[in-house]
């Protein structure tokens, strides 16, 4: 069984600066997508980036992006430009190549201050 | 707006009690997936239903069953409610390879209270 780890409950980070959360799984699995998700406040699960297993290239959109370091499974997500409207519940998740299900870590509460 | 539907939106009731949660997935998405997310559980799956049929069971109870339709949308019953059913409950969509591959989008949920 895949399991997703969050060792970060709760981060927070001024407005217009960087932060890195954090994400290790465990899988035997070779082939697999991992996933970003935000939930703010509103509790609506909204994806944020993508990346496939097999691709060597880090995923970016806009201004998240992820250190993806699958020899160690870690799977990080990096803000840019930090604003208020990412104050949010962030969750790492995983599928594997064969799977059906998402599975996801606890969770990361993000709080950008002004 | 991710484009996938849930109704309700908000829901209270008893325990012992019976609810439907209705959920239409993106259109043209043939994979419909449920998740429970609870604040002692986090968010676990559920079940996935593709094209009318089941193809994963997650962590769902007996008390629980679901079913998606010819026009595929899919719902949820939940039965002799109890007090930790409590939940947000999270339809997702995906365009509909049977392996869950495809990026599932949420749907805004369905918050069930059990008084």
């Amino acid at each position: 069984a895949q399991t997703v780890t969050q060792s970060q409950p709760e981060m927070s980070v001024q407005e217009a600066e960087t932060v890195t959360l954090s994400c290790t799984y465990d899988t035997s699995e070779n082939n697999y997508y991992l996933f970003w998700y935000k939930q703010p406040p509103s509790r609506q699960m909204i994806l944020v980036i993508r990346q496939e297993a097999y691709k060597q290239q880090n995923a970016t959109e806009n201004r998240f992006s992820v250190n993806f370091q699958k020899a160690a499974k870690s799977f990080s997500l990096k803000i840019s430009d930090s604003q208020l409207g990412d104050t949010a519940m962030y969750f790492c998740a995983f599928i594997s190549n064969a799977g059906n299900m998402l599975t996801f870590g606890g969770g990361t509460r993000l709080m950008v201050k002004p | 707006d991710s484009g996938v539907t849930q109704t309700p939106k908000h829901l209270i009731t008893a325990t012992g009690q019976r609810v439907t949660l209705r959920c239409s997935p993106r259109s043209g998405d043939l994979s419909v997936y449920w998740y429970q997310q609870s604040l002692d559980q986090g968010l676990q799956f559920l079940i996935q239903y593709y094209n009318g049929e089941e193809r994963a069971k997650g962590n769902i109870l007996e008390r629980f069953s679901a079913q998606q339709f010819p026009d595929l949308h899919s719902e949820l019953n939940l039965s002799s409610l109890e007090l930790g059913d409590s939940a947000l409950y999270f339809c997702a969509s995906s365009v509909g390879r049977p392996q869950g591959t495809d990026t599932q989008y949420f749907g805004p949920g369905t918050r069930l209270t059990v008084l």
